[in-house]
């Protein structure tokens, strides 16, 4: 139990373009959604948090009109890097909150790994 | 403020030795606390968590934490590692921030296992 699925799991692009990654809670509804970013060696930066139904709350830093977060359903969240440039080339995570957890345990996607030429 | 420290940023362990991880917290209320592994270029997969109760807590992979209050520590541990425990392993607290709950992070400590 307590699967995420996290699509594409690897992306090229172009810069100026824009790419959407989706994050799925497979078997648990999700009222809490994270999105990481991780560079090579290091730890966790969270960028986001998404509830469902309500405007992400971004953290410190974190442009929110590049990176355009929408929790539509108790399962879904989608992270769209609008107008991506090389150094936005990242891994990026997203992981789950289930809407029965009152202890923050968090489950995560296996990633997406961005790169922008 | 709320922050979690793994002094250790590389640990290097033959195969079939005991291991420990060493994970220190700061943070003012009964701590929600997490050890998450990360293979290479995978996500994060929950070896155990804290929230009460016994102080010792059994994860998967044979893995085992103690919560000591007194020491803000939460050590992670293993009787006698395998060469596919190589991973990046991440201490976490759980905190409020706001109207909301996040995860703070260690910076993770790299476990490297020998033949």
């Amino acid at each position: 139990g307590a699967v995420v699925s996290q699509h594409p799991s690897r992306v090229i692009c172009k810069s100026g373009t824009s790419v959407k990654i989706e994050c799925r809670s497979l078997d648990f509804q999700a009222t809490t959604m994270f999105w990481y970013r991780q560079f090579p060696k290091q730890s966790l930066m969270l960028m986001a948090t998404s509830n469902e139904g309500s405007k992400a709350t971004y953290e410190q830093g974190v442009e929110k009109d590049k990176f355009l977060i929408n929790h539509a359903s108790l399962t879904l969240s989608t992270l769209t890097v609008t107008s991506a440039h090389p150094e936005d080339s990242s891994f990026y995570i997203c992981s789950a909150r289930p809407g029965t957890s009152s202890t923050d345990t968090q489950y995560f996607g296996p990633g997406t790994r961005l790169t922008v030429l | 403020a709320q922050s979690v420290t793994q002094p250790d940023i590389h640990i290097t362990v033959s195969e079939g030795a005991s291991l420990e991880l060493r994970c220190n917290y700061s943070y003012g209320a009964t701590p929600y606390l997490f050890w998450y592994v990360q293979s290479p270029g995978q996500g994060l997969q929950l070896l155990l968590k804290y929230f009460s109760g016994d102080t010792l807590v059994q994860g998967i992979k044979g893995f085992e934490a103690e919560f000591k209050r007194s020491q803000s520590s939460f050590n992670l541990r293993k009787p006698s590692v395998h060469w596919s425990d190589a991973a990046e392993y991440f201490c976490a607290v759980g905190a409020r921030a706001g109207n909301n709950r996040k995860l703070i992070w260690g910076l993770g400590t790299s476990l490297a296992v020998n033949p």
